[in-house]
Parts: C-alpha cells; structure tokens; sequence
C-alpha cells in the first residue's frame, strides 16, 4: 500500500521559509513524479510543482517560480517542498500527491505576524 | 500555461438527479485530463483519469467524456454521499486544476 506522510502544521512569519516533508512508503518513490498543490481555506486547488526522485529535476508552476524549491532524499523517500518569501497569501493547506491516485495528509501552512 | 475554465461553478441537485460538469482547455490538452471530488476538510480523491477512465473503486454512476478542449463529467444517479466540490485537471502541459464545481442538495 502506497502511503504520503507529511511534516505536521507549521507558523510562519512573513517573510520566513517553510520546509514541508512528504515521507512515501510502499514501493515506486522513485518511479514517479511527485506533485505539491496547495488550496487556501475555501477555495480550490492549486499546482505548485513536481519532483522527479530518479534524477531531482523539476518542473514549477509560474505562479511559484523564483520562491519554491523542490528536493527529494532517494535514501529516505521522502519529498521536500521550499517555499521563501512567505506572505500571508501563502497560508494553506499543502498537499504531496502521487499521479493523482495518492494523496499526503496536508500541511496547514499559517503565515502571520 | 494552460487555463481550465470549469462550469457550472455550483449547481443545486437531488438525489437521483443526472449531474454533468463541463471543462474547456484553453489548448489542446488530448486525453491528459483527470476528475477528482473533494469533500470538505477531506483530500482529494481521483475518480477518472485520461478523461474517460474509471479509476479503481470509484463508482460506475462516474463517467467522463472528451478530447482535446472539451470535457464532461457526469454523475448518472446521484447520491447522498456526492454531494462535495469536483475538479478537472489537465497534466498534458505541467498541470492546471480548474476551479472546481460545488454540487450541493436542491
């Protein structure tokens, strides 16, 4: 079974760093892209970017490009998610997903003063 | 990038009712179109991908159609438990969400 385990809520101050963890168990990390989408409290989904683990490359939405970082460590499965510059728009629910089919627990994301 | 543009953006149906969901890409997208339902404070949950395929589990009252700009979800019969927000999404090009139908009880 193919589980997404996320690093739990975080508060941030404008202007701050996060640093979201997304831990795969179950078999294919390395198999697949794995995407980051966000959704503000009340509104829809977001596209954030995609990890490729085999080889670290990436592709980012242009609303993202400049801010986020994406990583993965092959040795723990895991995916990580940078976003810089944070701003208050930016508090969120953020989710890892795997082709759709699979789905992280989501990381509420509040960034406030 | 790609814009979705998904209608209605809330619709008011019944038990039993016929329910379909239109997208339109703003580009050819081919097949690479999936659907999700999301309840609230739930994640998202995938029921059809390359437009027209049931995922595994999903019930058969779910089915999608389209190709290329055009696509239709449909709830044949629907239940209690449908009631949530759905999303398209196209992967063709990176990937774009559109923003999401509300069906709630008329």
């Amino acid at each position: 079974e193919v589980r997404l385990v996320q690093s739990g809520a975080a508060v941030k101050k404008p202007g701050e760093s996060l640093t979201i963890s997304c831990k795969v168990s179950g078999d294919g990390f390395t198999s697949f892209w794995h995407s980051w989408v966000r959704q503000v409290p009340g509104k829809g989904l977001e596209w954030v970017g995609r990890i490729n683990p085999t080889d670290s490359s990436v592709n980012y939405s242009p609303s993202f490009q400049g801010r986020v970082t994406m990583s993965a460590d092959k040795s723990i499965s895991t995916a990580f998610l940078q976003l810089s510059s944070l701003q208050a728009s930016d508090s969120a629910m953020y989710y890892c997903a795997r082709l759709g089919r699979h789905w992280g627990q989501g990381t509420l994301v509040t960034v406030s003063s | 990038d790609i814009q979705m543009t998904q209608s209605p953006s809330s619709l008011s149906a019944s038990v039993g009712d016929r329910v379909t969901i239109t997208c339109q890409a703003s580009q050819d997208v081919n097949i690479f179109v999936n659907w999700f339902q999301q309840k609230p404070g739930g994640v998202p949950k995938l029921l059809i991908f390359d437009a027209s395929n049931l995922e595994q589990g999903a019930p058969s009252r779910f089915s999608g159609s389209g190709s290329g700009t055009e696509f239709t979800f449909t709830i044949s019969n629907l239940q209690s438990e449908d009631f949530a927000t759905y999303y398209c999404q196209q992967y063709d090009r990176l990937v774009t969400f559109g923003p999401g139908t509300k069906v709630d009880f008329k």
